[in-house]
């Protein structure tokens, strides 16, 4: 079956944008997380969804949000995007809340200049 | 969730086993010991999990010591592609699915 998919892989966008990025979870699968990874911070939780409901929270300014929809599809958006959001940003997916292995997307490649 | 220590790189031999240490001397009666890897340019890609017993699975095996405040994973017959960097994160099965990585241990394999 068909992996996580995050769309776009890369992306380049100007301080003060916004943005918004996509995953699509493995089919059946319920939760989603988001994770932000730098250099000098390494891997950091966003956020959690469970239909369509947050369920947990990282510790990220409110710059940084998301959404479930009814699919178990998920985005998150950064507004007001500062050059310290460059960043790989996964996605991960497990068939429920409470899962032992979550599954990792390839991420979203995004770098603010 | 319990904080881990790793060694922050490790170096095997191809063909070797490679045995990657955690340490979580905070860990609690129900935290579970999971791992995984991310291979460069790559998400993480979940190994294996224990509580108490040793596990194995095809890709590895997981080590826990009596005392639950150390564990080892084991890759018995390390490839070129075992090259990656592997977490050990402690975790309650039950609740939210966060994961909470530390820095990894870098491993390389060498031909």
């Amino acid at each position: 079956k068909a992996g996580v998919t995050q769309t776009p892989r890369y992306l380049i966008k100007t301080r003060g944008q916004q943005v918004t990025l996509s995953c699509s979870p493995i089919s059946g699968h319920r939760s989603v997380s988001w994770y932000q990874q730098t250099p000098g911070q390494g891997l950091q939780f966003l956020f959690e969804y469970f239909s369509e409901t947050q369920r947990n929270k990282g510790n990220f300014p409110g710059r940084f949000s998301g959404r479930q929809f009814s699919n178990s599809r998920s985005e998150m958006n950064v507004s007001t995007l500062e050059l310290g959001d460059s960043a790989l940003y996964l996605c991960a997916s497990s068939l429920l809340l409470q899962n032992t292995e979550a599954f990792f997307g390839q991420g979203t490649r995004l770098t603010v200049v | 969730d319990a904080k881990t220590t790793q060694p922050t790189s490790m170096d095997c031999a191809e063909g070797r086993a490679a045995n990657l240490p955690c340490n979580h001397s905070t860990i609690s009666g129900n935290e579970y010991v999971y791992w995984y890897r991310q291979i460069h340019s790559q998400g993480p890609q979940y190994i294996i999990h224990g509580l108490k017993n040793n596990e194995t699975n095809e890709m590895a095996s997981l080590i826990i010591t009596e005392d639950r405040k150390s564990s080892t994973l084991i890759l018995p017959h390390a490839t070129l592609r075992d090259t990656a960097v592997y977490y050990c994160i402690v975790r309650v099965l039950q609740g939210a699915q966060k994961l909470v990585f530390g820095q990894g241990t870098r491993l390389t394999i060498n031909p």
